[in-house]
Protein backbone atom coordinates (compact mmCIF):
# COMPACT_ATOMS: atom_id res chain seq x y z
CA UNK A 1 0.00 0.00 0.00
CA UNK A 2 0.40 3.76 0.13
CA UNK A 3 3.36 5.11 2.41
CA UNK A 4 4.06 8.77 3.20
CA UNK A 5 6.87 10.18 5.14
CA UNK A 6 6.85 13.25 6.39
CA UNK A 7 9.74 16.12 7.24
CA UNK A 8 10.88 17.60 9.66
CA UNK A 9 8.65 16.34 12.67
CA UNK A 10 9.27 20.00 14.11
CA UNK A 11 9.73 23.26 12.74
CA UNK A 12 10.66 26.72 14.55
CA UNK A 13 10.93 30.05 12.83
CA UNK A 14 10.57 33.87 13.94
CA UNK A 15 7.59 35.31 12.60
CA UNK A 16 8.14 36.84 9.00
CA UNK A 17 9.94 34.06 8.01
CA UNK A 18 9.59 31.13 5.05
CA UNK A 19 8.43 27.94 6.32
CA UNK A 20 9.06 24.63 3.88
CA UNK A 21 7.60 21.02 5.14
CA UNK A 22 8.41 18.18 3.19
CA UNK A 23 6.48 14.53 1.79
CA UNK A 24 7.31 11.85 -0.37
CA UNK A 25 4.91 8.86 -1.12
CA UNK A 26 5.79 5.46 -2.62
CA UNK A 27 2.60 4.85 -4.94
CA UNK A 28 3.34 6.39 -8.68
CA UNK A 29 -0.68 5.55 -8.61
CA UNK A 30 -1.38 8.09 -5.85
CA UNK A 31 -2.76 11.61 -8.08
CA UNK A 32 -4.42 13.37 -5.09
CA UNK A 33 -2.53 15.74 -2.15
CA UNK A 34 -3.81 17.33 0.34
CA UNK A 35 -2.29 19.13 3.18
CA UNK A 36 -4.21 19.25 6.63
CA UNK A 37 -3.90 22.15 9.76
CA UNK A 38 -4.64 20.28 12.76
CA UNK A 39 -4.88 23.36 15.67
CA UNK A 40 -4.50 21.81 19.55
CA UNK A 41 -7.73 20.09 20.01
CA UNK A 42 -9.62 20.12 16.98
CA UNK A 43 -9.56 17.86 13.95
CA UNK A 44 -7.78 18.40 10.88
CA UNK A 45 -9.28 21.07 8.25
CA UNK A 46 -8.13 21.22 5.03
CA UNK A 47 -6.01 24.10 4.41
CA UNK A 48 -4.86 23.24 0.14
CA UNK A 49 -4.33 20.63 -1.92
CA UNK A 50 -2.95 19.49 -5.43
CA UNK A 51 -4.14 17.05 -8.21
CA UNK A 52 -1.36 14.76 -9.91
CA UNK A 53 -1.57 16.89 -13.71
CA UNK A 54 -0.55 20.09 -11.60
CA UNK A 55 3.02 21.22 -10.53
CA UNK A 56 2.27 24.44 -8.02
CA UNK A 57 -0.73 25.77 -6.79
CA UNK A 58 -0.79 28.98 -4.61
CA UNK A 59 -3.36 30.76 -1.90
CA UNK A 60 -2.58 33.77 -0.60
CA UNK A 61 0.76 32.99 1.44
CA UNK A 62 0.55 28.83 1.06
CA UNK A 63 1.48 27.25 -1.82
CA UNK A 64 2.29 23.74 -2.31
CA UNK A 65 4.28 22.17 -4.88
CA UNK A 66 4.72 18.51 -6.64
CA UNK A 67 7.23 16.94 -8.42
CA UNK A 68 5.39 13.21 -9.70
CA UNK A 69 9.14 11.65 -11.00
CA UNK A 70 10.28 12.09 -7.50
CA UNK A 71 7.66 11.72 -6.11
CA UNK A 72 7.52 14.38 -3.36
CA UNK A 73 5.76 17.01 -2.63
CA UNK A 74 5.79 20.33 -0.05
CA UNK A 75 4.12 22.84 1.54
CA UNK A 76 5.65 26.58 1.53
CA UNK A 77 4.02 29.45 4.13
CA UNK A 78 5.07 32.51 3.17
CA UNK A 79 5.52 35.75 5.89
CA UNK A 80 4.46 33.22 8.87
CA UNK A 81 2.02 34.72 12.26
CA UNK A 82 1.87 33.34 14.96
CA UNK A 83 -1.70 31.97 14.31
CA UNK A 84 0.18 29.51 12.03
CA UNK A 85 1.35 27.52 14.44
CA UNK A 86 -0.17 24.37 13.92
CA UNK A 87 0.64 20.56 13.53
CA UNK A 88 0.17 20.25 9.32
CA UNK A 89 -0.41 16.88 7.74
CA UNK A 90 0.32 16.11 4.34
CA UNK A 91 -1.70 13.18 2.85
CA UNK A 92 -1.91 11.43 -0.58
CA UNK A 93 -4.66 8.98 -2.16
CA UNK A 94 -5.03 6.85 -5.39
CA UNK A 95 -8.03 7.98 -5.92
CA UNK A 96 -8.70 11.62 -7.19
CA UNK A 97 -12.17 11.49 -4.82
CA UNK A 98 -9.64 11.44 -2.19
CA UNK A 99 -12.03 8.63 -0.51
CA UNK A 100 -8.69 6.66 1.38
CA UNK A 101 -6.04 9.21 2.57
CA UNK A 102 -2.70 7.94 3.91
CA UNK A 103 -1.10 10.44 5.97
CA UNK A 104 2.28 11.55 7.12
CA UNK A 105 3.48 11.50 10.62
CA UNK A 106 2.58 15.30 11.12
CA UNK A 107 4.93 18.49 11.61
CA UNK A 108 4.73 20.93 14.85
CA UNK A 109 5.06 23.73 12.92
CA UNK A 110 5.89 26.82 15.89
CA UNK A 111 6.07 30.41 14.52
CA UNK A 112 8.20 32.63 17.40
CA UNK A 113 6.77 36.46 17.66
CA UNK B 1 -24.78 23.78 10.47
CA UNK B 2 -23.03 21.83 12.78
CA UNK B 3 -20.85 20.16 10.37
CA UNK B 4 -19.35 16.55 11.80
CA UNK B 5 -20.47 15.73 15.49
CA UNK B 6 -18.53 13.32 17.62
CA UNK B 7 -19.53 11.95 21.13
CA UNK B 8 -17.82 11.73 23.49
CA UNK B 9 -14.87 13.95 23.67
CA UNK B 10 -13.04 11.83 26.13
CA UNK B 11 -13.49 8.43 27.59
CA UNK B 12 -11.77 5.97 29.85
CA UNK B 13 -12.59 2.12 29.64
CA UNK B 14 -10.99 -0.72 31.32
CA UNK B 15 -9.85 -3.25 29.34
CA UNK B 16 -12.25 -5.79 28.00
CA UNK B 17 -15.12 -3.13 28.06
CA UNK B 18 -16.84 -2.48 25.04
CA UNK B 19 -18.05 1.05 23.96
CA UNK B 20 -19.12 2.98 20.66
CA UNK B 21 -18.11 6.21 19.62
CA UNK B 22 -21.07 8.11 18.11
CA UNK B 23 -20.47 10.51 14.86
CA UNK B 24 -22.81 12.45 12.64
CA UNK B 25 -23.03 14.99 9.92
CA UNK B 26 -26.09 16.78 8.82
CA UNK B 27 -23.97 18.14 5.59
CA UNK B 28 -26.07 14.80 3.60
CA UNK B 29 -22.34 13.69 2.78
CA UNK B 30 -22.23 10.10 1.50
CA UNK B 31 -18.90 9.36 2.37
CA UNK B 32 -17.98 8.50 6.05
CA UNK B 33 -14.55 7.56 8.05
CA UNK B 34 -12.86 6.89 11.08
CA UNK B 35 -9.44 7.25 11.59
CA UNK B 36 -7.27 6.76 14.85
CA UNK B 37 -4.08 9.05 15.34
CA UNK B 38 -0.98 8.53 17.24
CA UNK B 39 1.93 10.24 18.42
CA UNK B 40 4.52 10.23 15.68
CA UNK B 41 1.96 8.35 13.37
CA UNK B 42 0.11 10.50 11.71
CA UNK B 43 -3.83 9.49 11.19
CA UNK B 44 -4.87 5.77 10.07
CA UNK B 45 -8.06 4.71 8.27
CA UNK B 46 -9.88 2.48 10.18
CA UNK B 47 -13.10 1.99 8.42
CA UNK B 48 -14.84 4.18 6.19
CA UNK B 49 -18.56 3.74 3.83
CA UNK B 50 -19.22 4.91 0.88
CA UNK B 51 -23.23 5.06 1.42
CA UNK B 52 -25.50 3.55 3.46
CA UNK B 53 -25.39 -0.22 3.89
CA UNK B 54 -22.11 0.00 2.23
CA UNK B 55 -19.02 -0.20 4.76
CA UNK B 56 -14.90 -1.57 4.21
CA UNK B 57 -11.89 -1.79 6.16
CA UNK B 58 -9.12 0.81 5.71
CA UNK B 59 -5.63 0.16 7.01
CA UNK B 60 -5.90 -0.52 10.96
CA UNK B 61 -9.73 -2.60 11.18
CA UNK B 62 -8.48 -5.06 14.02
CA UNK B 63 -10.62 -4.37 16.85
CA UNK B 64 -13.22 -2.57 15.34
CA UNK B 65 -16.57 -2.89 13.60
CA UNK B 66 -18.70 -0.53 12.08
CA UNK B 67 -21.99 -0.28 10.31
CA UNK B 68 -23.58 2.54 8.11
CA UNK B 69 -27.51 2.33 8.52
CA UNK B 70 -28.15 5.81 7.73
CA UNK B 71 -26.63 8.68 5.55
CA UNK B 72 -26.01 10.99 8.96
CA UNK B 73 -24.49 8.27 11.30
CA UNK B 74 -21.31 6.28 10.80
CA UNK B 75 -20.89 5.01 14.59
CA UNK B 76 -17.21 2.59 15.46
CA UNK B 77 -17.47 -0.05 18.26
CA UNK B 78 -14.93 -1.51 19.98
CA UNK B 79 -16.33 -4.95 21.44
CA UNK B 80 -13.65 -5.71 24.16
CA UNK B 81 -11.41 -2.55 24.92
CA UNK B 82 -7.27 -3.40 24.36
CA UNK B 83 -4.72 -0.66 25.70
CA UNK B 84 -3.31 -0.80 22.48
CA UNK B 85 -6.27 1.09 21.37
CA UNK B 86 -5.66 4.20 23.49
CA UNK B 87 -5.42 6.88 20.83
CA UNK B 88 -7.36 9.85 19.56
CA UNK B 89 -9.90 9.02 17.01
CA UNK B 90 -11.23 11.34 14.23
CA UNK B 91 -14.30 10.98 12.05
CA UNK B 92 -14.51 12.44 8.90
CA UNK B 93 -17.16 13.24 5.99
CA UNK B 94 -16.93 13.99 2.40
CA UNK B 95 -19.90 14.17 -0.20
CA UNK B 96 -19.39 12.53 -3.43
CA UNK B 97 -17.82 14.53 -6.43
CA UNK B 98 -15.75 16.82 -3.83
CA UNK B 99 -12.69 15.99 -2.73
CA UNK B 100 -12.19 17.86 0.78
CA UNK B 101 -12.97 15.99 4.00
CA UNK B 102 -14.77 17.52 6.61
CA UNK B 103 -13.28 16.11 10.35
CA UNK B 104 -15.28 15.92 13.65
CA UNK B 105 -13.61 17.05 17.05
CA UNK B 106 -11.93 13.65 18.02
CA UNK B 107 -12.71 11.45 20.91
CA UNK B 108 -9.92 10.80 23.47
CA UNK B 109 -10.06 7.49 24.52
CA UNK B 110 -7.77 5.83 27.24
CA UNK B 111 -7.87 1.97 27.73
CA UNK B 112 -6.37 1.02 31.42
Amino acid sequence: GENVEQHPSTLSVQEGDSAVIKCTYSDSASNYFPWYKQELGKGPQLIIDIRSNVGEKKDQRIAVTLNKTAKHFSLHITETQPEDSAVYFCAASTETSGSRLTFGEGTQLTVNP
Amino acid sequence: NAGVTQTPKFQVLKTGQSMTLQCAQDMNHEYMSWYRQDPGMGLRLIHYSVGAGITDQGEVPNGYNVSRSTTEDFPLRLLSAAPSQTSVYFCASRKQGSTEAFFGQGTRLTVV
